[in-house]
């Protein structure tokens, strides 16, 4: 079993949809959790940062962590075509020099 | 601005053939990471540098080794690449205390002819 488990998709939805993404871990030790976005050829980019259970909010997006649970989501209101890219969930512990475990990545695709 | 740069974008070589991937940074962070990522995979810690100090992951092959001579830059080494090597390959920084988030340059797309 993987630390952290994502569904690759692809998902696709249309434009000004609001669009959900999951990913699961199993190690309750994880303490900060993020989601990075990834366009095609280019690096991750960070979009949101947490390290407490609850909802986080910037913008349309909005970050829910479930520790008791075990589970992330990263909600997109009114979803654009330029939201289309693959979305990473990634986690660290306290310790262990902050080293992230990724997700597998959900690839979505806004349709205009 | 580009803060975590990536030299050189696109990097082709030869079987066997040694190469260097560049990573600068602008943030004056003291952490720098090295990453593999495959086609449609998730990111793989390969090592990283906690100012001089160098961690390794316990699964990373003997072909990959890092230099860092200043805060500013980190180099990756693939002594004799295979075409398993054909991958992304992200650097990323990250500022103390370890709860900072990570920040990733756009990487060096390798491909072994």
């Amino acid at each position: 079993q993987k630390e952290v488990e994502q569904d690759p998709g692809p998902l696709s939805v249309p434009e000004g949809a609001i669009v959900s993404l999951n990913c699961t871990y199993s190690n309750s030790a994880f303490q900060y959790f993020m989601w990075y976005r990834q366009y095609s050829r280019k690096g991750p980019e960070l979009l949101m940062y947490t390290y407490s259970s609850g909802n986080k909010e910037d913008g349309r997006f909005t970050a829910q962590v479930d520790k008791s649970s075990k589970y992330i989501s990263l909600f997109i209101r009114d979803s654009q075509p330029s939201d289309s890219a693959t979305y990473l969930c990634a986690m660290s512990f306290y310790n262990q020099g902050g080293k992230l475990i990724f997700g597998q990545g959900t690839e979505l695709s806004v349709k205009p | 601005d580009a803060m975590v740069i990536q030299n050189p974008r696109y990097q082709v070589t030869q079987f066997g053939k040694p190469v260097t991937l560049s990573c600068s940074q602008t943030l004056n962070h003291n952490v720098m990471y090295w990453y593999q990522q495959k086609s449609s995979q998730a990111p793989k810690l390969l090592f990283h540098y906690y100012d001089k100090d160098f961690n390794n992951e316990a699964d990373t092959p003997d072909n990959f080794q890092s230099r860092r001579p200043n805060t500013s830059f980190c180099f990756l080494d693939i002594r004799s690449p295979g075409l398993g090597d054909a991958a992304m390959y992200l650097c990323a920084t990250r500022g103390a205390p370890s709860n900072q988030p990570q920040h990733f340059g756009d990487g060096t797309r390798l491909s072994i002819l």
